[in-house]
């Protein structure tokens, strides 16, 4: 089975500030990858997926960007962070039928 | 009208009871369907998954899906104070296997 994992578990970082986030999977080849960002109180937003190397799909335009390069990395990055960017960013992976995801354990990341 | 939708919660439950949860769906052509548990602070967990109509079990857990009703449920039965969480109800929403997550049930077991 696969594992998710992603670091850091927690982040602050001041408003303007880059992002690099990193997201790694064990135990599976070429799955499909996920980002997600929960606000607190309120459910799970897709930000981007991947289904390949290099193959992004973006769900919401905001100042953030995914990268995938290599199979089992995926990337979540923003050249300057807002307050509206706080809050627990998920990686989830997922591979074969019926592509059930798992996630990492999440970054808290809180924009001061 | 929103992809996937649950019930306005919390639910309280007490311990030893039956829990049930509800969630909507608005894609006719969804295939697969899936609950998630989520403990505060920590990130979704995977309990089952269902793409038959019909009941699923598993453990204290039961799975049920009506497609021509566009629903799908979760009962817990025997709750636990430690079933005391968040449920998350997802759908294949097709494509490239994207998942549309409700906002969840938050489920309170009362000892």
């Amino acid at each position: 089975s696969q594992t998710i994992h992603q670091w850091p578990a927690t982040l602050v970082q001041p408003v303007g500030s880059p992002l690099s986030l990193e997201c790694t999977v064990e135990g599976t080849s070429n799955p499909n990858l996920y980002w997600y960002r929960q606000a607190a109180g309120r459910g799970l937003q897709l930000l981007f997926y991947s289904v390949g190397i290099g193959q992004i799909s973006s769900e919401v335009p905001q100042n953030l960007s995914a990268s995938r390069p290599q199979d089992r990395q995926f990337i979540l990055s923003s050249k300057k962070l807002l307050l509206s960017d706080s809050g627990f960013y998920l990686c989830a992976g997922a591979r074969d039928v019926p592509y059930e995801q798992y996630f990492g354990p999440g970054t808290r990341l809180t924009v001061t | 009208q929103k992809e996937v939708e649950q019930n306005s919660g919390p639910l309280s439950v007490p311990e030893g009871a039956i829990a049930s949860l509800n969630c909507t769906y608005s894609d006719r052509g969804s295939q697969s369907f899936f609950w998630y548990r989520q403990y505060s602070g920590k990130s979704p967990e995977l309990i089952m998954f269902i793409y038959s109509n019909g009941d699923k079990e598993d453990g204290r857990f039961t799975a049920q899906l009506n497609k021509a009703s566009q629903y799908v449920s979760l009962l817990i039965r025997d709750s636990q104070p430690s079933d005391s969480a968040t449920y998350l109800c997802a759908v294949n929403m097709g494509g490239n296997n994207r998942l549309a997550f409700g906002k969840g049930n938050q489920v309170v077991v009362i000892p």
